[in-house]
C-alpha cells in the first residue's frame, strides 16, 4: 500500500512564503500531486510531478525529490484566501487512482 | 461545462435505511471516482470506474455499499442499510484518459447525515 505524511496545521502571515511538505512511502511510483480544499468545499488540483525538480504556476511551485520520496508545495506571497487544507496524493500502482495524504491546514493571518 | 455534478448535495436519513448518491461526471471523461471524506479517516478512495467498468473496489468499506455505472455520464453510490458511522462526505470526480497530470475533477460533494 501507500502512506503520506505531511504536517497537519501550518499557519503564516499574509504576504509571506510557506512551504508544506510532504513524504510518501509506496512502490510502483508515478507522480504525486497536490490539490487545495476550502472549508465545505471539493478537492481542487493544483500541480503535478512526475519528474525531480519544480513546477511553477503563478504563486504556487510544487518539487519533487523522487531519490528521497520527497516534495513540497510552496506558497508565494500568501493572501486570506489561501487558507485552506492542503492534500498531497500520489499515483502509484495501476497509475489510475490517487492516494490522498491526511492534509495541511494553513491558516493565513494578518 | 457543467462539471462533475451530484446529488442530493445534502441527505439526512435514519439508521437503516436505504440511501442512493447521484453522479453525473464531466462529458467525454474516462475515469469515474467515488471518495469519501471525514475528519477521522480523511479522503478515501472507495471505488473507481473506467468507461463504465467498476476497476478497483477495494475501499469499499463493505457489503452494505455498491455501485453502479450503467453508463457514460451516470453513476450511483448505494448505501443499504445505512449506519451512523456512514456520516460523511461523499465525493464524485472524473478525469479523462489523455494528458499528463492525471487531473481529477471533484463535484461538490453529498454531505450525508445517518441519525
Amino acid at each position: 500500500g501507500q502512506s503520506l505524511e505531511q504536517p497537519s496545521e501550518v499557519t503564516a502571515v499574509e504576504g509571506a512564503i510557506v512551504q508544506i511538505n510532504c513524504t510518501y512511502q509506496t512502490s510502483g511510483f508515478y507522480g504525486l500531486s497536490w490539490y487545495q480544499q476550502h472549508d465545505g468545499g471539493a478537492p481542487t488540483f493544483l500541480s503535478y510531478n512526475a519528474l525531480d525538480g519544480l513546477e511553477e504556476t503563478g504563486r504556487f511551485s510544487s518539487f519533487l525529490s523522487r531519490s528521497d520520496s520527497y516534495g513540497y508545495l510552496l506558497l508565494q506571497e500568501l493572501q486570506m484566501k489561501d487558507s485552506a487544507s492542503y492534500f498531497c496524493a500520489v499515483r502509484a500502482g495501476t497509475a489510475s487512482k490517487l492516494t490522498f495524504g491526511t492534509g495541511t491546514r494553513l491558516q493565513v493571518t494578518l | 461545462d457543467a462539471g462533475v455534478i451530484q446529488s442530493p448535495r445534502h441527505e439526512v436519513t435514519e439508521m437503516g435505511q436505504e440511501v442512493t448518491l447521484r453522479c453525473k461526471p464531466i462529458s467525454g471523461h474516462d475515469y469515474l471516482f467515488w471518495y469519501r471524506q471525514t475528519m477521522m479517516r480523511g479522503l478515501e478512495l472507495l471505488i473507481y470506474f473506467n468507461n463504465n467498468v467498476p476497476i478497483d473496489d477495494s475501499g469499499m468499506p463493505e457489503d452494505r455499499f455498491s455501485a453502479k455505472m450503467p453508463n457514460a455520464s451516470f453513476s450511483t453510490l448505494k448505501i443499504q442499510p445505512s449506519e451512523p458511522r456512514d456520516s460523511a462526505v461523499y465525493f464524485c470526480a472524473s478525469r479523462t484518459g489523455r494528458g499528463r497530470t492525471n487531473e481529477q475533477y471533484f463535484g461538490p460533494g453529498t454531505r450525508l447525515t445517518v441519525t
